[in-house]
């Protein structure tokens, strides 16, 4: 069972705004800053957010991430085909002293 | 720009230990602040951080599997090493490398190899 708790689904039609949450405790999200991973069937994960809510390069800005005292949002708005994918959040936790992943979730574009 | 890959068995018996390197460019992990980790992801699982290791040679491994793991880098041919001992059919995953940058004012890996599936069985 993963440390960090996200919905194991997400669907929303072309155009529209998912929003994919991430649930954890004090010793992660709570102290420390949240990234997101985006994993395309077949691919290697590619960062999307880190530090909350900054965006690497390339990245464009309908992605979105916010934190709000233990739980992380990622936005997606505008949905794409080529958003169909398995999304991750991540984070540092000090009590376990590791890097946490989410159990994952797949976004659906209906 | 940085790239990494990942090189080893794809095939392992039980109590097997298992070697893998990770071969990368466009960095050196003699800068400060610079790291390279491991992560696996079971079939159609989740991802599994493993262990990182830093430009100093700190050295951080998941807690759950630290028993059993060793990261070590080799900075003049570009490659950092995790050897895993007594693999079992449960740690059949494909394992990723991935570059930490050296900005430690957040933790996230920004570059990922492709990846190596590697399967154990009797």
């Amino acid at each position: 069972q993963s440390v960090l708790t996200q919905p194991p689904a997400a669907s929303g039609t072309p155009g529209q705004r998912v929003t994919i949450s991430c649930s954890g405790g004090t010793s992660n999200i709570g102290s420390r800053t949240v990234s997101w991973y985006q994993q395309l069937p077949g691919t290697a994960p590619k960062l999307l957010i880190y530090s909350t809510n900054r965006r690497p390069s390339g990245v464009p800005d309908r992605i979105s991430g916010s934190k709000s005292g233990t739980s992380a949002s990622l936005a997606i708005s505008g949905l794409q085909s080529e958003d169909e994918a398995d999304y991750y959040c991540a984070a540092w936790d000090d009590s376990l002293h590791a890097y946490v992943f989410g159990a994952g979730t797949k976004v659906t574009v209906l | 720009q940085i790239t990494l890959k990942e090189s080893g068995p794809t095939l392992m018996k039980p109590t097997q230990t298992l070697t893998l390197t990770c071969t990368f460019s466009e960095f050196s992990l003699r800068t400060t602040g610079v790291g390279v980790g491991w992560i696996r992801q079971p079939p159609g699982k989740a991802l599994e951080w493993l262990a990182i290791i830093y430009w100093d040679d700190d050295e951080s491994y998941n807690p759950s599997l630290k028993s059993r793991l060793t990261i070590t880098k080799d900075t003049s041919k570009n490659q950092v090493v995790l050897t895993m001992t007594n693999m079992g059919p449960v740690d059949t995953a494909t394992y990723y490398c991935a570059h930490r940058p050296r900005d430690h004012s957040f933790f996230a890996f920004d570059i990922w190899g492709q990846g190596t599936m590697v399967t154990v069985s009797s």
